[in-house]
């Protein structure tokens, strides 16, 4: 079945500093691939998605890049903000489980000023 | 503005009784699911639906069920044989028939708590 690895948090970052946080996945065919992020007592909002081998992603500042070689979907910023303090969420869809979403775990990132 | 809305924010229940949270959707899409967030665990798949009257189960369906009469309602329904409910659960939709490259919209989440 599809399964999804995201880094283990928690991550604490100072303002400005570069983010970087690691997700692979498992799946057969060609799945896509999504970033969320969910902010305290709220739902999950769509962060960014790629559809297809070798797509960028991109929002807000964040990016991340479908890579089948290493089946990986890392997520980047390169100057983080207090703001952007928050869970993120790797998922894919499809390969297996046409419409259902695999998600990782999630990782909490802290951004102090 | 077009969305999920969950209701209640915040659920109690009390020991051996079923308690019903709400999921309505107003941006006409097809396929609805409902997941459960536990710390640390992500997400996991509780039901979904991708037609009206037809659902399936997802990975955690012991202790659960729903229905869906309705295209934009798909109401969760936890049983007193879900013996650790407490929980925040999230509601989520999508359309194009729940095609895998579109996202899913949520909303924002209703607190399950044993009394």
């Amino acid at each position: 079945g599809n399964s999804v690895t995201q880094m283990e948090g928690p991550v604490t970052l100072s303002e400005e500093a570069f983010l970087t946080i690691n997700c692979t996945y498992t799946a057969t065919g060609y799945p896509s691939l999504f970033w969320y992020v969910q902010y305290p007592g709220e739902g999950l909002q769509l962060l960014l998605k790629a559809t297809k081998a070798d797509d960028k992603g991109s929002n807000k500042g964040f990016e991340a890049t479908y890579r089948k070689e290493t089946t990986s979907f890392h997520l980047e910023k390169g100057s983080v903000q207090v703001s952007d303090s928050a869970v993120y969420f790797c998922a894919l869809s499809g390969g297996t489980s046409y419409g259902k979403l695999t998600f990782g775990q999630g990782t909490i990132l802290t951004v102090h000023p | 503005d077009g969305g999920i809305t969950q209701s209640p924010k915040y659920l109690f229940r009390k020991e051996g009784q079923n308690v019903t949270l709400s999921c309505e959707q107003n941006l006409n899409h097809d396929a609805m699911y409902w997941y459960r967030q536990d710390p640390g665990q992500g997400l996991r798949l509780i039901y979904y639906s991708q037609i009206v009257n037809d659902f399936q189960k997802g990975d955690i369906a012991e202790g659960y069920s729903v229905s869906r009469e309705k295209k934009e309602s798909f109401p969760l329904t936890v049983t007193s044989a879900q013996k650790n409910p407490t929980a925040f659960y999230l509601c989520a939709s999508t359309g194009n028939g729940g095609a895998g490259n579109q996202p899913q919209h949520f909303g924002d989440g209703t607190r399950l708590s044993i009394l």
